[in-house]
C-alpha cells in the first residue's frame, strides 16, 4: 500500500495568502519528502526533512514532521500564481526495502 | 549536469500489444526508479533499483509488466500484453543512494494510451 496520504481537498486561494497541507503514513520512516508537479511535467523534490527533524524551511517553503503522530504539513507562505500545482509527499521507510512511496497529492490553484 | 531522459513521450496502442519504454538516469546515481500515474492520483512504484539489483517490485504486475537496467546504468519497462487500464504516465526517476532514498530526480515520463 502507498506510504504518504495527503488531505484529499484542493485549495484555492488567492495570491499573497499562504497555503497548508497535510500527510500522513502509516510506518516508521527514513525522511518524508515533498515534490511539486505541474500539469503535464514531471516532479520536482522541494524538500527533504530527516526523522530526528521536527521542521525545516527552504525559501516560502516550511515543513513539520511530527513523528508520534505520523504526520507532515507543508506551508507555503506568499503564495505566487506559479505555485498552482499538485504537491506530493513521499517517505523513505526502512521497512519495505527501503522504498520511496507517494500519496495521493494535493491539488493547490493560486488565483492572481 | 543533463536530467532523466526518457523516451518516447507519447505512445498510444492498442489492447493486447506490448509496448518498452526507456530511461536513461543521472549518470552515477545508483537508484532508478518506475513510476506509474493514473490521471489524477500519485505515482505508484512499480519497481526500484539499486545499480542493477532490484530493491523493490512489489506492486509490478510481473504477469504483464517487466523491467530491467543494463549494467547499472539505463533501463527498460516492457508492458505484455497492455490492457486498458495500463493508460497512464510513466515516471522514470533517478537518485544517489545512501543509507536512505535521497532527492529523486524526474524525467518528463510517457504517457501511455491503451485503445
Amino acid at each position: 500500500s502507498q506510504q504518504g496520504e495527503e488531505d484529499p481537498q484542493a485549495l484555492s486561494i488567492q495570491e499573497g495568502e499562504n497555503a497548508t497541507m497535510n500527510c500522513s503514513y502509516k510506518t516508521s520512516i527514513n525522511n518524508l519528502q515533498w515534490y511539486r508537479q505541474n500539469s503535464g511535467r514531471g516532479l520536482v523534490h522541494l524538500i527533504l526533512i530527516r526523522s530526528n527533524e521536527r521542521e525545516k524551511h527552504s525559501g516560502r517553503l516550511r515543513v513539520t514532521l511530527d513523528t508520534s503522530k505520523k504526520s507532515s504539513s507543508l506551508l507555503i507562505t506568499a503564495s505566487r500564481a506559479a505555485d498552482t500545482a499538485s504537491y506530493f509527499c513521499a517517505t523513505d521507510s526502512y521497512y519495505g526495502n527501503n522504498r520511496l512511496a507517494f500519496g495521493k497529492g494535493n491539488q493547490v490553484v493560486v488565483i492572481p | 549536469e543533463a536530467g532523466v531522459a526518457q523516451s518516447p513521450r507519447y505512445k498510444i496502442i492498442e489492447k493486447r500489444q506490448s509496448v518498452a519504454f526507456w530511461c536513461n538516469p543521472i549518470s552515477g546515481h545508483a537508484t532508478l526508479y518506475w513510476y506509474q500515474q493514473i490521471l489524477g492520483q500519485g505515482p505508484k512504484l512499480l519497481i526500484q533499483f539499486q545499480n542493477n539489483g532490484v530493491v523493490d517490485d512489489s506492486q509490478l504486475p510481473k504477469d504483464r509488466f517487466s523491467a530491467e537496467r543494463l549494467k547499472g546504468v539505463d533501463s527498460t519497462l516492457k508492458i505484455q500484453p497492455a490492457k486498458l487500464e495500463d493508460s497512464a504516465v510513466y515516471l522514470c526517476a533517478s537518485s544517489l543512494r545512501g543509507r536512505e532514498n535521497t532527492e529523486a530526480f524526474f524525467g518528463q515520463g510517457t504517457r501511455l494510451t491503451v485503445v
